[in-house]
């Protein structure tokens, strides 16, 4: 069954635009989140985390939001760029787990 | 600057044939495991190990082994190559439990023929 859930599989945004990439988890035990980034024929790159204590974390032009109480957490990327089209993975782990539950990843195409 | 190597990133192989995926990461790193990434699909992990000599299943370990000699190694054995493995396998590091970042290796593309 899968703990984490990113419901769209692809998201098309124009430069300059606000993306929105959405994730939804089920384990309530989870208390820290991350996102990650891949390029095809490349591994997943670390893009930015979120604590469970918090409910926002940003870093440049990447921001993530996480509402315990309903389960979700999303990120927003703006401006969009073009550099930002990839897929994207939403992961988390709970504080005395080894184990990190990924997403199904979106694509997100970032339009000149 | 940290890293995560893996030994081969294209590799093609015949159904039957036993293939090594090997990986290397140089962080002094407790937890390694290794992962398929298929489309649509995600992430799906296979095998994880938070130890020398010990491993843990992940999701979907059949038709896979896995071997930790050392702290620093972590080796994926499909002990007889099916073209459903054909696939991105992504090995990865972390240390300690818990909050903490996951380091990925570059991906090995694996077709079985």
């Amino acid at each position: 069954d899968q703990q984490v859930k990113q419901n769209s599989p692809s998201l098309s945004v124009q430069e300059g635009r606000i993306s929105i990439l959405n994730c939804d988890y089920t384990n309530s035990m989870f208390d820290y989140f991350l996102w990650y980034k891949k390029y095809p024929a490349e591994g997943p790159t670390f893009l930015i985390s979120i604590s469970s204590i918090k409910d926002k974390n940003e870093d440049g032009r990447f921001t993530v939001f996480l509402n315990k109480s309903a389960k979700h957490l999303s990120l927003h990327i703006v401006p969009s760029q073009p550099g930002d089209s990839a897929v994207y993975f939403c992961a988390a782990i709970w504080n005395s787990g080894n184990q990190f539950y990924f997403g199904t990843g979106t694509s997100l195409t970032v339009i000149p | 600057d940290v890293k995560v190597t893996q030994s081969s990133r294209y590799l093609v192989k015949r159904t039957g044939e036993k293939v090594f995926l090997e990986c290397v990461q140089d962080m002094d790193h407790e937890n390694m495991f290794w992962y398929r990434q298929d489309p649509g699909l995600g992430l799906r992990l296979i095998y994880f190990s938070y130890d020398v000599k010990m491993k843990e299943k992940g999701d979907i370990p059949e038709g896979y082994s896995v071997s930790r000699e050392k702290k620093e190694r972590f080796s994926l054995i499909l002990e007889s190559a099916s073209t459903n493995q054909t696939s991105m396998y992504l090995c990865a590091s972390s240390t300690r439990r818990g909050a903490g970042e996951l380091f990925f290796g570059e991906g090995s593309r694996l077709t079985v023929l």
